[in-house]
């Protein structure tokens, strides 16, 4: 079970809009920065977003994130074939456990 | 072009140890500015933060899994290392390390920029 909720799927057709939402908690979205990372099949996760809403160098500008209050969102705009693949919310939470970083469980994106 | 990547035994048996290293090249682990970090992913589930070791040796942990974890850096190699005791097969995963970027100059808080291609590890005997 993770801390942080990502709904287990998402699809649409290519040029569509997609959003993917992640919730947390106080102690985790409420209190951190939200980053977002990118697995194609049978590769490593990729650095999509960071700070909420920043993108790195090389990453399209149809990826956008947002952050409010305790919960987070993904959007892609123009969906290509490209953009299939499972997508990951992740933020720092501290608990009475300590600090430590978190991720949602994951986003399978279908583009139909 | 920062480069990292994993290495050590693929099948390790119940109840023993795993031992893993990450070689970073492109990046200086003693220059300290980043964090290096061990992530793992068991086969269709989210990643899992492991923990992460500064250049000083200062290390932080995931709580699941802190009384059973040791990192170790090693600058003089440019690489540090992940040991896991008392392994069992919930422990089989792919096991990633990656470089630890803070959101502004000597912050605490950080994203991961560059990871490594993974190394999976089973727990068998």
């Amino acid at each position: 079970q993770s801390v942080l909720t990502q709904p287990p799927s998402a699809s649409g057709t290519p040029g569509q809009r997609v959003t993917i939402s992640c919730s947390g908690s106080s102690s985790n979205i409420g209190s951190y920065y939200v980053y977002w990372y990118q697995q194609l099949p049978g590769t490593a996760p990729k650095l999509l977003i960071y700070m909420n809403n920043q993108r790195p160098s090389g990453v399209p500008d149809r990826f956008s994130g947002s952050k409010s209050g305790t919960s987070a969102s993904l959007v892609i705009s123009g969906l290509r074939s490209e953009d299939e693949a499972d997508y990951y919310c992740a933020t720092w939470d501290d608990s009475m456990s300590g600090l430590h970083a978190v991720f949602g469980g994951g986003t399978k994106l279908t583009v139909l | 072009q920062v480069q990292l990547q994993e290495s050590g035994p693929g099948l390790v048996k119940p109840s023993q140890t795993l031992s893993l290293t990450c070689n970073v090249s492109g990046a200086s682990i003693s220059s300290g500015s980043y964090f290096w970090n061990w992530i793992r992913q068991p086969a269709g589930k989210g990643p899992e933060w492991i923990g992460r070791i500064f250049a000083s040796g200062s290390t932080i942990y995931s709580p699941s899994l802190r009384s059973r974890v040791t990192l170790s850096v090693d600058t003089s190699n440019n690489q540090f290392s992940l040991i896991l005791n008392s392994v069992t097969a919930a422990d089989t995963a792919v096991y990633y390390c990656a470089r630890g970027r803070a959101v502004v100059p000597g912050a605490l808080e950080y994203y991961l920029d560059f990871w490594g291609q993974g190394a999976p590890v089973t727990v068998s005997s």
